[in-house]
């Protein structure tokens, strides 16, 4: 499976400020995906991020609230913008990755703890 | 677009019982069905999945069933140990719905001693 690495793993944010989180992917992979878990929650997905282009967004989510980069197919960044309380989640990297016997699978990043203070 | 509903919310079993979830989903155009298993403090990881051309597929001690015609599928653990105590995930996809993932609700299973 690939190796997905986010960054920050943790953070406290102040109410009002923006919060850049990137996933870092260890080979090229076709498509990237941002979830995210409220406490207690489900998963959601938020969009999914288009290398070149912009990304698509699932109802209920907004591009200037979650600003997406693409730039190339092993990179990804989500901002959470203008945070508050109820942005406190945690957000998920997501890829598809490919094995022999298995085909397409869905794997999911360590995940980005954010917590709007 | 798709709905996937997930029973029980909670599970309590003794250790060395079986364990089942069952999910259902809407949506007769999916055809990937993934069960995610999530420890406190930790992301979802992959235990078993299903495609729509197989009934049932087992990894030693889990085990998932599909039902195509009735739109539902099920996780199965034998034998269950502390170690399986977290929450279990379903979810669906479909060919041609960009592997988005639908997931269920979860349910929180614990395993008692």
């Amino acid at each position: 499976s690939a190796v997905i690495s986010q960054k920050p793993s943790r953070d406290i944010c102040q109410r009002g400020t923006s919060l850049t989180i990137q996933c870092q992917v260890d080979s090229q992979v076709t498509m990237m995906f941002w979830y995210r878990q409220q406490p207690g929650q489900s998963l959601t997905l938020i969009a999914t991020a288009n290398q070149g282009s912009e990304a698509t967004y699932e109802s209920g989510f907004v591009i200037d609230k979650f600003p997406i980069s693409r730039p190339n197919l092993t990179f990804s960044t989500l901002t959470v913008s203008n945070m508050s309380p109820e942005d406190s989640s945690i957000y998920l990297c997501s890829v598809v990755g490919q094995t022999l016997v298995n085909g397409n699978t869905i794997y999911f990043g360590e995940g980005s703890w954010l917590t709007v203070v | 677009g798709e709905n996937v509903e997930q029973h029980p919310s909670t599970l309590s079993v003794q250790e060395g019982d079986s364990a089942v979830i069952k999910c259902t989903y809407s949506d007769s155009a999916s055809n990937y069905f993934p069960w995610y298993k999530q420890e406190l403090g930790k992301r979802p990881q992959l235990i078993i999945d299903i495609r729509s051309n197989v009934g049932e597929k087992k990894d030693q001690r889990i085990a998932v069933t599909l039902n195509k015609t009735a739109k539902h599928f099920s996780l199965h653990i034998t034998e269950t140990q502390p170690e399986d105590s977290a929450v279990y995930f379903c979810a669906a996809s479909k060919a041609g719905g960009g592997n988005k993932l639908t997931f269920g609700t979860g349910t929180q299973l614990k395993v008692e001693l």
